[in-house]
């Protein structure tokens, strides 16, 4: 049962257009919700998180969209750069962080210069 | 700040055999954790450990343990190692204070033959 889910595995943006990176979830519990970026050869680098209580959170080029009605979250990147091509990690977790992350099977980016 | 760092980078072992993995948190990070992640499948969350003490335990088989010493290092072991252990297994550590974000290290990339 795979209780966070994206949908697509692969995205192809061109360079300084948008990349919008969906996630869905179905436990009603998680409230709490991170994105990490994924190099080859490297541990997941923590991108930015949203609480259930807010529906947007931005941090420069970076912004994450939570739809708790619909179960969905979304990473726009904008402007993208050749340098954000890298596996996206969606996760959530119940009880604001303190217990373990739930992550997706991931999103592998590729900006096209 | 030195990062989370794991030790070896790369492993290979035969089927039958036992491993053990070792991670050093970030300074200060009194909770460590441990992920699995195999091709396709995204990261699983095999055990959290807080104080030496096993907070969480994911779905794996008990051929999977760890430990965590005072200084806040751990360890994982793998016994009777089996082809479908091979994996890249990821260290995390956190401040365990609501949301503080999960940061992982490198991983060990761990192949049986």
């Amino acid at each position: 049962d795979q209780q966070v889910k994206q949908n697509s595995p692969s995205l192809s943006v061109q360079e300084g257009r948008i990349s919008i990176l969906n996630c869905d979830y179905t436990n009603s519990m998680f409230d709490y919700f991170l994105w990490y970026k994924k190099y080859p050869a490297e541990g997941p680098t923590f991108l930015i998180s949203i609480s259930s209580i807010k529906d947007k959170n931005e941090d420069g080029r970076f912004t994450v969209f939570l739809n708790k009605s619909a179960k969905h979250l979304s990473l726009h990147i904008v402007p993208s750069q050749p340098g954000d091509s890298a596996v996206y990690f969606c996760a959530a977790t119940p009880n604001s962080g303190n217990t373990p992350l739930v992550f997706g099977k991931g999103t592998r980016l590729s900006v096209i210069a | 700040k030195a990062g989370v760092t794991q030790t070896p980078r790369y492993l290979i072992k035969t089927r039958g055999q036992q491993v053990t993995l070792s991670c050093s948190p970030i300074s200060g990070h009194r909770s460590v954790s441990w992920y699995q992640q195999t091709p396709g499948q995204g990261l699983q969350f095999l055990f959290e450990y807080f104080s030496e003490t096993q907070r969480n335990k994911g779905n794996f088989p008990g051929r999977f343990s760890g430990r965590q010493f005072s200084n806040s290092r751990s360890e994982m072991n793998v016994s009777t190692l089996e082809l479908g252990d091979s994996a890249l297994y990821l260290c995390a550590s956190s401040l365990m204070n609501g949301d503080s974000p999960l940061h992982f290290g490198n991983g060990t990339r761990l192949t049986v033959t």
